[in-house]
């Protein structure tokens, strides 16, 4: 199986600050990643596809990227309901697998 | 807008077989470039692909779970749906059902998730 390690497991911020959480596949996964937030109760909600591909009616403060095995998702000018916990996805190889999470918190 | 809904017991003994299914609505499970997937997620713990079916009835599912899984789609009815045989309290998760779409450029994302069924597995 693809390992996918996300960093840090959780980070401290404040509105209005810009954030990037980083994720790392255990091999090439080309672009095959996706990116979901998930808040306390819900369902994932899909954020990024393709690395860097915004899905529809998700804000443009949200952006993805990178390639091979490392990628990223930033955040501009963190929002109040932005303080969520975000996974990485790799669809590159079944199974998929998804990282352990970053939980963002309010600092 | 598609939606998915999940239904199951929410309690059971180890040894039984969980059976959950997913109702789709707003939209057919047929056709198009989708699939749908089960994915579980323990309580305060990260997220665990379980496996897929498509309309036609191919199915993948995760290596660590494939002996004790099955699934099977009903077209007829908009459902799909997933069996777990011998549960212990290591399967206790919520388990949610997923529509998978397949990327023209390749790999798959999850756009649609269902709300999720917490399944206690407990003597």
């Amino acid at each position: 199986d693809i390992q996918m390690t996300q960093s840090p497991s959780s980070l401290s911020a404040s509105e209005g600050d810009r954030v990037t959480l980083t994720c790392r596949a255990s091999q090439s996964i080309s672009r095959h990643l996706n990116w979901y937030q998930q808040k306390p109760g819900k369902a994932p909600k899909l954020l990024i596809y393709g690395a860097s591909s915004l899905q529809g009616g998700v804000p443009s403060r949200f952006s993805g990227s990178g390639s091979g095995t490392d990628f990223s998702l930033s955040i501009n000018s963190l929002q109040p309901e932005d303080f969520a916990t975000y996974y990485c996805q790799q669809s590159y190889a079944l199974p998929h697998t998804f990282g352990r999470g970053t939980k963002l918190q309010i600092e | 807008q598609v939606q998915l809904q999940e239904s199951g017991p929410g309690l059971m003994k180890p040894s039984q077989t969980l059976s959950l299914t997913c109702t789709v609505s707003g939209g057919s499970i047929s056709g198009g470039n989708y699939y749908w997937s089960w994915i579980r997620q323990p309580a305060g713990k990260g997220l665990e692909w379980i496996g897929r079916i498509y309309s036609s009835g191919r199915t993948s599912y995760n290596p660590s779970l494939e002996s004790r899984v099955t699934m099977s789609v009903d077209t007829s009815k908009n459902q799909f749906s997933l069996d777990m045989s011998s549960v212990t309290a290591a399967d206790t998760a919520v388990y949610y059902c997923a529509r998978g779409v397949d990327l023209s450029t390749g790999g798959s994302l999850f756009d649609c998730w269902g709300q999720g069924n917490l399944v206690t597995v407990s003597s």
